[in-house]
């Protein structure tokens, strides 16, 4: 499977844990994108990197949530100190490289609860 | 304020008929406009795209349509299928971000 992938596919957590969430995008693709998703939502962007550098962060994106993207591969995305209303779906979308408006590909998304 | 949002929650259809989903948007400035469908448990999927210069679009069994002056998109969907069962939505372009609208569920009637 060539696509976007992630891990956990589920995650149950208690308030106040902290969790780490991965994505793996499609090969050869420079950006990478995260979202988030409540119920009955449209996904809401949070952040998004060209290779290792985060080039925007959304004002959802609180400094418990850190993301990163090392090797300008893979991504992770840390939620410290969680919170009831952190749960949601978490998705990750790869694109490639680009100034303008490329499609991008979404993984199948990972879903936190926090209780 | 600007936003991407849809005329209704849920539609249903009976199957081999065709499907119209409706999306209204406020922002004039976006280069393209894009239709996402959702399965159950998935992540969005690309279906089709628009640019802005354009009035419409078509792909395999679906055609986009955008309308400028009343700032009006909608995806049509020849013969409905059990599997075209999801959440569609619409969604623009923004700055290298993608803003979704909420979402129309279309259900397929047997």
């Amino acid at each position: 499977d060539t696509g976007v992938s992630q891990n956990p596919r589920h995650k149950i957590t208690k308030r106040g844990q902290n969790v780490t969430f991965r994505c793996d995008p499609i090969s050869e693709h420079n950006r990478l994108y995260w979202y988030r998703q409540t119920l009955g939502q449209g996904p809401e962007f949070l952040t998004y990197f060209q290779n290792e550098a985060q080039l925007e962060k959304s004002r959802l994106l609180s400094d418990r949530f850190s993301a990163e993207r090392p090797k300008g591969s893979f991504s992770t995305l840390e939620i410290q100190r969680t919170e009831q209303g952190d749960s949601a779906m978490y998705l990750c979308a790869s694109s490639p490289r680009g100034t303008t408006y490329e499609t991008q590909y979404f993984g199948p998304g990972t879903r936190l609860l926090v209780l | 304020g600007e936003s991407v949002g849809l005329h209704l929650p849920t539609l249903s259809v009976q199957e081999g008929d065709n499907s119209i989903i409706n999306c209204a948007y406020s922002n004039s400035a976006s280069d393209y406009f894009i239709w996402y469908k959702q399965e159950s448990g998935k992540g969005p999927q690309f279906i089709i795209d628009i640019r802005s210069n354009m009035d419409k679009r078509q792909g395999q069994r679906v055609t986009v349509l955008l309308n400028k002056t009343v700032k009006h998109l909608s995806l049509q969907i020849a013969a409905t299928q059990p599997g075209d069962s999801a959440v569609y939505f619409c969604a623009e372009t923004r700055d290298d971000k993608i803003i979704f609208g909420k979402g129309t569920r279309l259900h397929i009637l047997p």
